[in-house]
């Protein structure tokens, strides 16, 4: 069966720090994903996505920056935290096309202070 | 214009009452696909359904129940006999054919309370 993992679960960071953040998935192949960032007690907003290896699409310009070095491994950077980057990341999966099912990891909850 | 609205933004119900969660969504595509996902406090979004656009039969499962109506352009959501495991903010999703990318609604907040 399918899983994935995010880490690191919650982090703290101060403004101006950097930001990694890691998603991997196990249990399939060449799966698209995606990341999503949810501001406190809002909607999910779509930041990323990816169909393969090094092919990544942004849906939001902003502080962020995506990689997908491995199939199965999806990694969200930042250079410079903003406190607007503060918020609950979510990473999501989906095999075929583009309307299938996405399955979303654990979350990683960002406060920058 | 928002491609998907949740117009009702929190519930509050005892346990054990129906409740009914509204989605309208919006699009030009003839192929397309509804969602809903749980969110419940620890975060994780849970896939509850997904359906086509030439299904509209209704389904249910256990308690969950969904209501397809593609003459209103709505994809609602029942609870029956709600339980307090139950609470949780509950989104709506469209995705279109040619479109990678779902596009979400900002989510009921259901609390049911004992």
């Amino acid at each position: 069966s399918q899983t994935i993992h995010q880490w690191p679960a919650t982090l703290v960071q101060p403004v101006g720090s950097p930001l990694s953040l890691e998603c991997t998935v196990e249990g399939t192949s060449n799966p698209n994903l995606y990341w999503y960032r949810q501001a406190a007690g809002r909607g999910l907003q779509l930041l990323f996505y990816s169909v393969g290896i090094g092919q990544i699409s942004s849906e939001v310009p902003q502080n962020l920056s995506a990689s997908r070095p491995q199939d199965r491994q999806f990694i969200l950077s930042s250079k410079k935290l903003l406190l607007s980057d503060s918020g609950f990341y979510l990473c999501a999966w989906s095999v075929g096309t583009n309307t299938d099912t996405q399955y979303f990891g654990p979350g990683t909850r960002l406060t920058v202070l | 214009a928002q491609k998907v609205t949740q117009a009702q933004t929190e519930i509050s119900v005892v346990e054990k009452e129906d409740v009914t969660l509204d989605c309208v969504y919006e699009t030009r595509d003839t192929t397309y696909y509804l969602f809903w996902y749980k969110q419940p406090p620890s975060g994780e979004l849970v896939f509850l359904i997904r359906r086509n656009s030439f299904d509209e039969q209704n389904e249910i499962s256990g308690r969950y129940s969904w209501n397809f109506q593609k003459s209103t352009s709505s994809f609602n959501f029942t609870i029956t006999a709600s339980q307090v495991v139950d609470s949780a903010v509950y989104f709506c999703a469209l995705s279109e054919a040619g479109v990678n990318k779902f596009y979400f609604g900002s989510g009921t907040k259901l609390n049911v309370k004992p």
